[in-house]
């Protein structure tokens, strides 16, 4: 099975900071992974699929990349609708997610 | 537009059995696969495997083999969780989700509002 190993676990960032959370697998996934944002009492919303590509309606502020089989999502300027919970998904196998960062702002 | 719209909350006593419903409307509901997840309170997103929703065909996560069942009722654009022998540790919010080929990819690009189980004596 494939595992996602998320960090941080939780993070506090100002207003208009950079924001960076990220995901390793266990193999190699290739661009089989998708970045969710959970707000509370809410379903998971798609932001990044492909890795890299932003999904329709998600703000600019959003992107991903992928170093091998470590992926980051990036918050360029940190919005306080923003806050929430955080989670990788890959599809390359089943499906795994991984264990979400919470982001709080500071 | 694309709505999964799930059944309410159920209060069950350890040892019964509940089933949730996820109920699509905006598509053809056969075009698509239907995931269901996991999220225990307070914790994180953990996916129990999907259902070919033309086929009728189950793939269950190893965690979720045994007690716990997908179903459809295509005619009704329905999808089905049902669990059986309820444990404390079942209590839960259960989220269907759409798969979509998007780009290539495949997501999970709609959700239902999520079903909440609570299992307490």
């Amino acid at each position: 099975d494939i595992q996602m190993t998320q960090s941080p676990a939780s993070l506090s960032a100002s207003l208009e900071e950079i924001v960076t959370i990220t995901c390793q697998a266990s193999q190699d996934i290739g661009n089989w992974l998708a970045w969710y944002q959970q707000k509370p009492g809410k379903s998971p919303q798609l932001l990044i699929y492909g890795a890299t590509s932003l999904a329709d309606g998600v703000p600019s502020r959003f992107s991903g990349s992928r170093s091998g089989t470590q992926y980051s999502l990036k918050i360029s300027r940190l919005q306080v609708e923003d806050i929430g919970i955080y989670y990788c998904l890959q599809a390359y196998s089943a499906r795994t997610f991984g264990s979400g960062t919470k982001l709080e702002i500071k | 537009q694309i709505q999964l719209v799930q059944s309410g909350p159920e209060l069950k006593k350890p040892g019964e059995s509940v089933k949730i419903s996820c109920k699509a409307s905006g598509y053809t509901f056969t075009d698509y696969a239907m995931h269901w997840v996991k999220q225990a309170p307070g914790k994180g997103l953990k996916w129990m495997g999907w259902i070919n929703t033309y086929t009728g065909k189950p793939t269950y996560a190893d965690d979720f083999k045994g007690r716990f069942v997908f179903s459809l009722e295509a005619s009704a654009s329905t999808a089905n969780l049902q669990i059986s022998n309820l444990k404390n540790e079942d209590t839960a919010t259960y989220f269907c989700a759409r798969d979509y080929v998007y780009y290539g990819f495949d997501v999970m690009d709609a959700w239902g509002q999520g079903a909440s189980v609570t299992v307490s004596s």
